[in-house]
C-alpha cells in the first residue's frame, strides 16, 4: 500500500513569491492533516479535512495561506506571498476517520526555504 | 488544555545501553498516546500507541512503552540500543476538541547512539 505522497520535497523561494504544496493520502483516508514543523519542534496542526471540507483550520494565517481538497481526495496548501518566517517543513498526514485513537500516517515533508 | 513534555532535548547513548525517553503529558480526561519516531528528512512513523488496553505496549523495532496514570508518564525504552535506533522522537497525545480530534506533539528528543 502506497503511503502519503508529498510534493515538492523541498522547495527555494524568494520572500513575497507564491508557493504551493501537493498532498496524496492514503487511498481510503477520509481525513486529512496538514502540519507545520519548525527546526526543532514537533509538528503543529494547521488545517484539517473530513473529505473535502475543512473542520479545523483555526490555526491556519488566512490572511496568506489556503488550502483546499478537491474531491475528498488530494489537498493542496498554499502561501501567498512568501515571508521568511514560513520557512519550515510542511506535512501531510491521513487516517481513516478522525476518531482520538487513530493513527495519523505522515508523508515525508516538504521543506520550504524562503530566502 | 492538553499538553506533552519530553524532558531532554538530546539524549545520548552507547550502541547495546538502554534507550530511555520520558513523556509526560497533561490531560483532563483519559488520553490516547502516541510515540513517533523521525529519520532525517522524512516524515513520522508511529512507533507505538497506547489506547487504554494495556498498560504496556509494544511497538516496532524493539520498543516499548508503560502508561502510569499516577505519574501522567508514557515513557519510551528499548532494551538495547542500535545504530540504527538514531533518530527524532515525538511523544503525542490525542484529545477530542469540539467534536473533533487532536494530536498534541512534544518538541521532540534527538537520540543519539555511539559505538
Amino acid at each position: 500500500e502506497a503511503g502519503v505522497v508529498q510534493s515538492p520535497r523541498y522547495k527555494i523561494i524568494e520572500k513575497k513569491q507564491p508557493v504551493a504544496f501537493w498532498c496524496n493520502p492514503i487511498s481510503g483516508h477520509n481525513t486529512l492533516y496538514w502540519y507545520l514543523q519548525n527546526l526543532g519542534q514537533g509538528p503543529e496542526l494547521l488545517i484539517r479535512y473530513e473529505n473535502e471540507e475543512a473542520v479545523d483550520d483555526s490555526q491556519l494565517p488566512k490572511d496568506r495561506f489556503s488550502a483546499e481538497r478537491l474531491k475528498g481526495v488530494d489537498s493542496t496548501l498554499k502561501i501567498q506571498p512568501a515571508e521568511l518566517g514560513d520557512s519550515a517543513v510542511y506535512l501531510c498526514a491521513s487516517s481513516t476517520s478522525g476518531r482520538e485513537q487513530e493513527t495519523q500516517y505522515f508523508g515525508p515533508g516538504t521543506r520550504l526555504l524562503v530566502l | 488544555a492538553q499538553s506533552v513534555t519530553q524532558l531532554g532535548s538530546h539524549v545520548s547513548v552507547s550502541e547495546g545501553a538502554l534507550v530511555l525517553l520520558r513523556c509526560n503529558y497533561s490531560s483532563s480526561v483519559p488520553p490516547y498516546l502516541f510515540w513517533y519516531v523521525q529519520y532525517p528528512n522524512q516524515g513520522l512513523q508511529l512507533l507505538l500507541k497506547y489506547t487504554s488496553a494495556a498498560t504496556l505496549v509494544k511497538g516496532i523495532n524493539g520498543f516499548e512503552a508503560e502508561f502510569k496514570k499516577s505519574e501522567t508518564s508514557f515513557h519510551l525504552t528499548k532494551p538495547s540500543a542500535h545504530m540504527s535506533d538514531a533518530a527524532e522522537y515525538f511523544c503525542a497525545v490525542s484529545y477530542s476538541s469540539g467534536g473533533y480530534n487532536k494530536l498534541i506533539f512534544g518538541a521532540g528528543t534527538r537520540l543519539a547512539v555511539h559505538p
